[in-house]
């Protein structure tokens, strides 16, 4: 079965400073796909970045990098240069290849400090 | 930009009442799917449909819930006894067809508070 680990319930980081969210994944498919969600206070679920696990490159949108590292199943989340809006929740998933649904992770909540 | 539009925003229901979520899916996209967050838990999925079936279900999915797509633009969860334990929110998601990298697109959320 295929599950989402994420380790880390609470990260601090200075402004204007990076930050990596770890996630690590299990699966026994060679296809999947990996996102990555922010979800506000407000509580919307806003999509940051995707990672094909035949895509030759780390994704990269804007400020988010996720470093992919298929050997050891990992697809963490990068923010560079952090700003106070980014103090969110953030939750790793997997695309089970058949239906298409997500498999979440149990969220990372991160704190931008001033 | 094109959104999934989800009402409710906030429901408030009775035990053992019915209640409908409404979703308006991307108008382009064809899977269409429910999920469930239970306060300070992650989300899990309850159901995917596509052509206009259900192609996949949770365990929680179980006989009190249904969904239909009525006509062709919304998407509706129906729960027909709710018990207290239902109390979360509801995101509705999309994406477009095929086998693809394309995201699914999440809805704001219906939180559903049962008294």
């Amino acid at each position: 079965a295929q599950k989402i680990t994420q380790t880390q319930p609470g990260m601090f980081v200075q402004e204007k400073e990076a930050v990596t969210l770890d996630c690590t994944y299990d699966t026994s498919d060679p296809s999947y796909g990996l996102f990555w969600y922010k979800q506000p206070s407000s509580g919307e679920m806003i999509f940051l970045i995707y990672q094909g696990s035949y895509d030759q490159q780390n994704a990269t949108e804007g400020r988010y990098s996720l470093n992919f590292q298929k050997a050891r199943k990992s697809a963490n989340l990068v923010i560079s240069a952090s700003q106070l809006g980014d103090s969110a929740m953030y939750f790793c998933a997997m695309r089970e290849p058949l239906q298409g649904k997500l498999i979440f992770g149990q969220g990372t909540e991160l704190s931008v400090k001033p | 930009e094109p959104e999934v539009t989800q009402t409710p925003s906030h429901q408030v229901t009775q035990m053992g009442q019915e209640v409908i979520l409404r979703c308006v899916p991307i108008s382009n996209h064809l899977y269409f799917y429910w999920y469930r967050q239970i306060l300070g838990q992650k989300v899990e999925f309850l159901v995917s449909f596509y052509n206009n079936e259900i192609s996949e279900k949770s365990e929680i999915f179980d006989d009190q819930f249904s969904v239909e797509r009525p006509d062709g633009s919304n998407f509706t969860l129906k729960i027909r006894s709710t018990k207290l334990e239902d109390s979360a929110m509801y995101f509705c998601a999309s994406r477009i067809g095929g086998y693809s990298n394309q995201p699914q697109h999440f809805g704001d959320g219906t939180r559903l508070s049962i008294l």
